[in-house]
């Protein structure tokens, strides 16, 4: 159990468009979802948190406006890069945290590449 | 605040070695403590946690961790390694109830034929 999943797994875009990325949680409920973003040779590092029914908490220095969560059900959150630019092309990384088990799950990641 | 220390970038072994990664962290209180494996252009896939007890925990693929809290680490450890083994290994901390993690910078094993 505690399967997460991600769509799409890539996806390129010209700049200027925008880009939805889902995460589900395939066979648990979720009230917290996380977001990462990874850069080459890098850790993770968490753009926000996402709570079912509330507002997304940001991390300092992340664009709320630009990245936009929205954690609609327990099984899904959604993060939508708004007016993408190169800049933003990424691996960007989902997690799921399972409360009973105080872990966070992984979603298998979306490669991003704005052109 | 919570910071974890994985002192190794990069670590390479032969097929068969044993195999010692570190992590040190700095929390005030007893954390929640995990050890992830990335492999390239994937997810992490969680290895092992511990949270309290026994301080040897064992977890998938052959891989213990012990927590040591006088010395503030939680080595991720494996008897023998195989090449699929080859991946980048995060350490991370949590202590509080909705999950929040601190990384690791992470370690990059080479594993050697």
């Amino acid at each position: 159990g505690a399967v997460v999943s991600q769509h799409p797994s890539r996806v390129i875009c010209k700049s200027g468009t925008s880009v939805k990325i889902e995460c589900r949680s395939l066979d648990f409920q979720a009230t917290t979802m996380f977001w990462y973003r990874q850069f080459p040779k890098q850790s993770l590092m968490l753009m926000a948190t996402s709570n079912e029914g509330s507002k997304a908490t940001y991390e300092q220095g992340v664009e709320k406006d630009k990245f936009l969560i929205n954690h609609a059900s327990l099984t899904l959150s959604t993060l939508t890069v708004t007016s993408a630019h190169p800049e933003d092309s990424s691996f960007y990384i989902c997690s799921a945290h399972r409360e009973l088990q105080e872990t966070q799950y992984f979603g298998p990641g979306t490669r991003l590449l704005v052109l | 605040a919570q910071s974890v220390t994985q002192p190794d970038i990069h670590i390479t072994v032969s097929e068969g070695a044993s195999l010692e990664l570190r992590c040190n962290y700095s929390y005030g209180a007893t954390p929640y403590l995990f050890w992830y494996v990335q492999s390239p252009g994937q997810g992490l896939q969680l290895l092992l946690k511990y949270f309290s007890g026994d301080t040897l925990v064992q977890g998938i693929k052959g891989f213990e961790a012990e927590f040591k809290r006088s010395q503030s680490s939680f080595n991720l450890r494996k008897p023998s390694v195989h090449w699929s083994d080859a991946a980048e290994y995060f350490c991370a901390s949590g202590g509080t109830s909705y999950g929040k993690l601190t990384f690791g910078q992470g370690t990059i094993l080479t594993v050697h034929p």
